[in-house]
């Protein structure tokens, strides 16, 4: 059983069209990061969100946690194709030492 | 260029040969972990070093051993591999000791086929 559950896991869109990925949890998390990770390479770290409630924005990219710190999403305003990839949401477990990850969104965006 | 860097992208072993996966960071990191990714699985951590000579095992530690002699390299060693640890591994490091907190620097992965 996954700590984060990621929702959808798979999602198809139209170049221009926006979507957003959830990530939810039952448990409280003292921060939640998001990875992006394309074909043949390792997560890059998007953002980190620390403060419930806060939002981040990175160019067509809005990041959300929760106001419970219990849950978060990733919307992306006129999704382009190099917007295509794995979409990972993590957060550290109760000590800090380890990082659980979701089981990831793909996201392929068409042209 | 600050990277984590991985050795060998790519690798076919047959069950039983011992291998070793280096993993060198250039960014004076203290904290370094591994993982391995399998589809439907996600990510799942296999052992992780708060410091030089300090590992604990993570969620799959089973067949694999680490060790943290020197502060940028942490090889990740299978003394005995069988088809099951068939997957991509990953290395990753975090400036502090509480590295879950500050986020990762993945390197590119290792893929590891055992026949």
């Amino acid at each position: 059983t996954q700590l984060l559950e990621q929702s959808p896991q798979f999602l198809s869109i139209q170049e221009g069209e926006n979507l957003t990925v959830y990530c939810n949890s039952s448990s409280v998390f003292s921060s939640l990061q998001w990875y992006r990770q394309e074909p043949g390479e390792g997560p890059v770290l998007l953002v980190t969100v620390v403060t419930g409630g806060e939002v981040k924005k990175l160019k067509r990219l809005t990041f959300q946690f929760g106001d419970a710190r219990k849950d978060s999403s990733l919307h992306i305003t006129a999704a382009q194709p190099g917007d295509t990839g794995l979409y990972l949401c993590a957060g550290p477990t109760s000590h800090d030492y380890k990082l659980s990850f979701g089981a990831g969104t793909t996201v392929t965006v068409r042209a | 260029e600050a990277q984590v860097t991985q050795n060998p992208r790519y690798l076919i072993t047959v069950t039983g040969k011992k291998l070793t996966v280096t993993c060198s960071q250039n960014m004076n990191h203290e904290y370094m972990s591994w993982y391995r990714q399998d589809p439907g699985l996600g990510l799942r951590q296999i052992y992780y070093s708060m410091n030089v000579e300090v590992t604990d095992k993570g969620d799959v530690p089973e067949g694999y051993k680490v060790s943290r002699k020197e502060k940028r390299n942490f090889p990740l060693i299978l003394e005995s591999p069988s088809p099951n640890q068939t997957s991509l591994y990953f290395c990753a490091s975090s400036p502090r000791p509480e590295g879950a907190v500050y986020g990762y620097t993945f390197g590119s992965g290792t893929r590891l086929t055992v026949v």
